[in-house]
């Protein structure tokens, strides 16, 4: 089974301040993927990787950006964080190959106070 | 400009009964499509996929249905089950190779099994 594990469940940050969340993942897929869901919006792509140190927008990039270092790790920072970037966060790994489903985490849900 | 449209909000079926999930979009490169299941506080998880070269694919009491002219895709499921009461995400994503490319989702129907 694929494990994808996200540092934390709930964070409490202020306004301002520099966010790190986390994903890990113990498949060795070549993709990761930062998204968000917000109610009513569904999920969308923040962004995505295909491999070490590579990195792509998604649909709604602005105000955050990415790190991947090792393969296994994908992490999501809020630069500056503000208030409309309270939400759930989701990571989601797949093979690197074509039509491969996501595997999504548990999730992070941030709130910016 | 919402590329994946999943029209019911909500949908309440009786248990043992098909529920029928639907869902539309507009992109015409969108090659594979996936259904997903979600559970309050946890992350979506992968039910069933359909690639554009199929129209049906099947997995247990749960099958896909895509007709591609219509840029419609259904997802059945029977018989139903209390445990199936969850929010349903349709997803599609145009491959160019790789697999690394992010999934377009809708916005989900709430399904409610009744006892």
């Amino acid at each position: 089974d694929v494990k994808v594990t996200q540092s934390s469940r709930y964070l409490v940050k202020r306004t301002g301040e520099k966010v790190f969340l986390e994903c890990v993942q113990d498949m060795d897929h070549e993709n990761m993927f930062w998204y968000r869901q917000d109610p009513g919006l569904g999920l969308r792509l923040i962004y995505f990787s295909y491999d070490v140190k590579m990195k792509e927008k998604g649909d709604i990039p602005e105000g955050y950006s990415v790190s991947r270092e090792k393969k296994e790790r994908f992490s999501l920072i809020l630069e500056s964080a503000s208030t409309n970037q309270t939400s759930m966060y989701l990571c989601a790994t797949s093979a690197g190959y074509s039509n491969q489903p996501q595997h999504f985490g548990d999730g992070t849900r941030l709130s910016i106070l | 400009d919402q590329q994946v449209k999943q029209n019911s909000p909500s949908l309440s079926v009786q248990e043992g009964r098909i529920s029928i999930l639907n869902c539309d979009y507009t992109n015409s490169m969108f090659d594979y499509f996936l259904w997903y299941k979600k559970y309050p506080a946890e992350g979506p998880t992968f039910l069933i996929s359909i690639s554009s070269i199929k129209d049906k694919n099947e997995d247990g009491r749960f099958t896909v249905f895509l007709n591609k002219s219509a840029k419609h895709l259904s997802l059945h499921i029977v018989p139903s089950q209390p445990g199936d009461s969850a929010v349903y995400f349709c997803a599609a994503s145009a491959e160019t190779g790789g697999g690394a490319d992010g999934l377009t989702f809708g916005k989900g129907t709430h399904l409610i099994i009744q006892p």
